[in-house]
């Protein structure tokens, strides 16, 4: 499967305490997006990997939240200090600069903060 | 502040009937409009974009409409067939802006058998 790959499909945790989740992008693409989806709302921009540089936050990055993309390959998201308001679906997704802007998402990653 | 408006919020369609969603937007330095599918508990998958320089893109049951001056633009789903129940999302995104999405708030079909 050369599409792009999220880990942990779903996550359970406690307020509180701190989760990451990974992503890996289809292969030789340069661009890398993390998005968050609510139930019944469309995906919403996080944040935007060119290469191993985050080039652009949202403002619904908070503090607690941090991404990277060590050798610009695949990434990874951690959110500290959970809230509940943290629940909601993180969506990966990936495109080659280039061909163009097709963009392509994950299966996502469901995060249930109790 | 809302960039990208779609409507309606849901659709119920007979089998073989037109879907038909719309969306409209405000920002006229948009410049790449895709649609998206979502299955239940799936990411979203591009079915069809389009540019501003042209009217209409069709993709085999799929046609995308699209009016510069009204800034508005819509999704045709031919045929409509019960496998197409799902949520569809359109978007927008700048090339200046890395072409990161402004999605819609979605619409959720369902094609009656």
């Amino acid at each position: 499967d050369t599409g792009v790959s999220q880990d942990p499909r779903h996550k359970i945790t406690k307020r509180g305490q701190n989760v990451t989740f990974r992503c890996d992008p289809i292969s030789e693409h340069n661009r890398l997006y993390w998005y968050r989806q609510t139930l019944g709302q469309g995906p919403e921009f996080l944040t935007y990997f060119q290469n191993e540089a985050q080039l652009e936050k949202s403002r619904l990055l908070s503090d607690r939240f941090s991404a990277e993309r060590p050798k610009g390959s695949f990434s990874t998201l951690e959110i500290q200090r959970t809230e509940q308001g943290d629940s909601a679906m993180y969506l990966c997704a990936s495109s080659f600069l280039g061909s163009g802007n097709t963009i392509y998402f994950g299966e996502g990653s469901w995060l249930t903060v109790v | 502040q809302q960039q990208v408006k779609q409507s309606p919020q849901s659709l119920i369609v007979q089998k073989g009937g037109i879907s038909i969603i719309n969306c409209a937007y405000e920002n006229t330095a948009f410049d790449y409009f895709p649609w998206y599918q979502q299955f239940p508990g799936k990411g979203p998958a591009l079915l069809i974009a389009i540019r501003p320089d042209v009217s209409e893109k069709k993709e085999g049951r799929f046609t995308i409409s699209f009016n510069k001056s009204a800034k508005q633009f819509s999704l045709h789903i031919m045929d409509s067939q019960p496998g197409d129940s799902a949520t569809y999302f359109c978007a927008a995104s700048r090339e200046d802006s890395s072409y990161k999405l402004i999605f819609g708030s979605g619409t959720r079909l369902l094609v009656r058998p």
